[in-house]
């Protein structure tokens, strides 16, 4: 039973583009939704995350956007950068788990010049 | 960046034998975490420690342990690694463990099993 779903497995957008990339999740007991992003042969890097106290969360080019009534994040990256072509993984936690985080199977962006 | 670094970068072994991965951090964190990654299926958490000696199972902990005797290291053991457990590893670390704190990841462990 998967709890977070990242239901398109690839996006590809032209440059200076905006970029969108959708989250799921089922577990009503999350509170706390982060993005990575991963280069090949690294690790994941935290991008940005958001409280469910909040709907919306800017930083620079990212933005992630909370709906919590459809169980729904995503985020926006404008404008896109051919730097920014990696996977995105979405990640979730309740409060109290330790902050366990569970992960979405993640997409793969591709930002073309 | 975290100070977290990851020992080996790369191992390939046999079926049947033991393999230890070491995780160290230079942060003072308490929590660690132990991931495996594998195509179709993310990120996994195998297990993880919210103290030293204090560790607790994850999603995919069979076949796998974990040992924390210091707050800097954290070791993940195969006792008897299988080809299934050909994955990239990754450890983790964070601070408050309040679900509302985010994890740092390290380099990463290619592993192979033949």
């Amino acid at each position: 039973d998967q709890q977070v779903k990242q239901n398109s497995p690839s996006l590809s957008v032209q440059e200076g583009r905006i970029s969108i990339l959708n989250c799921d999740y089922t577990n009503s007991m999350f509170d706390y939704f982060l993005w990575y992003k991963k280069y090949p042969a690294e690790g994941p890097t935290f991008l940005i995350s958001i409280s469910s106290i909040k709907d919306k969360n800017e930083d620079g080019r990212f933005t992630v956007f909370l709906n919590k009534s459809a169980k729904h994040l995503s985020l926006h990256i404008v404008p896109s950068q051919p730097g920014d072509s990696a996977v995105y993984f979405c990640a979730a936690s309740a409060a109290g788990a330790n902050s366990k985080l569970t992960f979405g199977k993640g997409i793969t962006l591709s930002v073309r010049p | 960046d975290a100070g977290i670094t990851q020992s080996p970068r790369h191992k390939v072994t046999e079926t049947g034998t033991p393999v230890t991965l070491r995780c160290h951090q230079t942060e003072n964190h308490r929590y660690m975490y132990w991931y495996r990654q594998d195509p179709g299926h993310g990120l996994r958490l195998i297990h993880y420690s919210y103290g030293v000696k204090d560790t607790d199972k994850g999603e995919v902990s069979d076949g796998y342990s974990v040992s924390r005797s210091k707050t800097e290291d954290f070791l993940l053991t195969l006792e008897s690694a299988t080809s299934s457990q050909t994955s990239v590893y990754f450890c983790a670390i964070s601070d408050g463990g309040l679900g509302t704190d985010t994890q740092y990841f390290g380099p990463g462990t290619r592993l192979t099993v033949l």
